[in-house]
C-alpha cells in the first residue's frame, strides 16, 4: 500500500461547480498536511497547509481527518484557471521526509 | 534569494555525458532536497540535506548519481554516464522550521539524454 494514495482523475467539471478531492495516508504518525498544485510542466507550488481543525482560504477548504487518514480539499465556484493537478503531502512527525501523493488531475470546462 | 533557484533550466546531453545540476536554495533554509518527476509521474525523492548533518542518500537511483552541497547552501546534483531514462526534470527544493516546514520547489531543470 502507498504511504499516501491519491484518485488520478481526471475529475472534468464545468465552471462554477464544487468539486471535491480526498487524500488518504497510511502512517498514523504523520503530524503535518499539505495541498500543492502543479500546472503542466511547471513546478509544485503550496496551495495551503491543513491544520487540524481544518482551514478555508477563498474559495478552498481544506479539512484533516485523523481517525480515518485522510485529508480533503474542497474547490468551491471552479475557475478555468483552476485546471491543475492536485498533490497530497504529507510529513511524518520526526522526520523529514516529504511523502508526495501522485496526484489528482482537475479539469475545469467552459 | 527570494526563491529556489536552479540551473540550467534545460539541458539536452548525449548519452554517455556527465551532466551538473546546480541549486541555490532560499537564504536561511537548512533543508535541501532534490527529486526527480518523469513526465506525467509523481515525485521521486533522491537526496535530502540538512544543515552540516549527513546527507539522506536513500533516494539516488545508482551510484552515477551523487549530490553535494557546499557550505550549507548551494547544492549539485552529478549525473554520470548519462542514460536516456535518466531524462525527467529534477526539482530542487528547501524548507525550514522557522516556514512552518513548508517545502518550496523550484522551477527545475528539465533534462533530456539523446
Amino acid at each position: 500500500r502507498k504511504e499516501v494514495e491519491q484518485d488520478p482523475g481526471p475529475f472534468n467539471v464545468p465552471e462554477g461547480a464544487t468539486v471535491a478531492f480526498n487524500c488518504t495516508y497510511s502512517n498514523s504518525a504523520s503530524q503535518s498536511f499539505f495541498w500543492y498544485r502543479q500546472d503542466c510542466r511547471k513546478e509544485p507550488k503550496l496551495l495551503m497547509s491543513v491544520y487540524s481543525s481544518g482551514n478555508e482560504d477563498g474559495r478552498f477548504t481544506a479539512q484533516l481527518n485523523r481517525a480515518s487518514q485522510y485529508i480533503s480539499l474542497l474547490i468551491r465556484d471552479s475557475k478555468l484557471s483552476d485546471s491543475a493537478t492536485y498533490l497530497c503531502v504529507v510529513l511524518t512527525s520526526g522526520t523529514y521526509k516529504y511523502i508526495f501523493g501522485t496526484g489528482t488531475r482537475l479539469k475545469v470546462l467552459a | 534569494g527570494a526563491g529556489v533557484s536552479q540551473s540550467p533550466s534545460n539541458k539536452v546531453t548525449e548519452k554517455g555525458k556527465d551532466v551538473e545540476l546546480r541549486c541555490d536554495p532560499i537564504s536561511g533554509h537548512t533543508a535541501l532536497y532534490w527529486y526527480r518527476q518523469s513526465l506525467g509521474q509523481g515525485l521521486e525523492f533522491l537526496i535530502y540535506f540538512q544543515g552540516n548533518s549527513a546527507p539522506d542518500k536513500s533516494g539516488l537511483p545508482s551510484d552515477r548519481f551523487s549530490a553535494e552541497r557546499t557550505g550549507g547552501s548551494v547544492s549539485t546534483l552529478t549525473i554520470q554516464r548519462t542514460q536516456q531514462e535518466d531524462s525527467a526534470v529534477y526539482l530542487c527544493a528547501s524548507s525550514s522550521s522557522s516556514s512552518g516546514n513548508t517545502i518550496y520547489f523550484g522551477e527545475g531543470s528539465w533534462l533530456t539524454v539523446v
